[in-house]
């Protein structure tokens, strides 16, 4: 099974900030990763897939990148709507999600 | 609009059996697949296995193959997922989506399951 681990678990930020989670493939996945943003109550969104393409809907500030085993998610600038847990998931084997990132206020 | 509505909450004892069901609309149901995932209290998501709504097959993830049966019915666009033996690990929400080569875009808004004695 592909393994997904996501760092930090927890991110304290400010509005504003420019926010970096990374998430890491225990194996190569390509380009087979998506992230998606969980609010509390709430069903996941998907945000990016295929590692950096945006979904439909979803600002600008969010950003993916990288290949193979190393990806990151970037919020160019974080904003008050912002703060939730994201995971990512690849897609290259079945599915497997990290484990989690909480941006929470600073 | 896109829209998955899933069925209500359940409780169960624990040996029991749930089914969740789970109808889409504003889209064509047999052209993606469904997606079911569960999320136990505080913790992370899970994914738990897929349905191809066209042609019926499935995948379903080893930690709970043997206990999970998931079906479709293509003339009411409904997904349903059955788990049975349930114990208290099994308390979860569970969730179902829409899938489209691999990736997960619009989520059901999720059916707590709380296994209890």
């Amino acid at each position: 099974d592909i393994q997904m681990t996501q760092s930090p678990s927890t991110l304290s930020a400010s509005v504003g900030d420019r926010v970096t989670i990374t998430c890491r493939a225990s194996q190569s996945i390509r380009s087979w990763l998506a992230w998606f943003q969980q609010k509390p109550g709430k069903a996941p969104k998907l945000l990016i897939y295929k590692a950096s393409t945006l979904q439909s809907g979803v600002s600008s500030r969010f950003s993916g990148s990288g290949s193979g085993t190393e990806f990151t998610l970037t919020i160019s600038s974080l904003q008050p709507d912002d703060f939730a847990t994201y995971y990512c998931q690849q897609y290259n084997t079945y599915w497997t999600f990290g484990q989690g990132t909480k941006v929470e206020i600073k | 609009q896109v829209q998955l509505v899933q069925s209500g909450g359940e409780v169960r004892k624990p040996g029991d059996s749930v089914k969740v069901s789970c109808k889409s609309s504003g889209y064509t149901f047999t052209s993606f697949g469904i997606f079911w995932a569960r999320q136990a209290p505080g913790q992370g998501l899970e994914w738990m296995g897929w349905i191809n709504a066209y042609q019926g097959n499935t995948d379903y993830a080893q930690k709970i193959q043997g206990r999970v049966t998931m079906a479709t019915d293509t003339s009411t666009s409904t997904a349903h997922m059955e788990l049975r033996s349930l114990t208290s690990d099994d308390t979860a929400v569970y969730y179902c989506a829409r899938v489209f080569r691999g990736v997960v875009d619009y989520w059901g808004q999720g059916t707590l399951v709380t296994v209890s004695s």
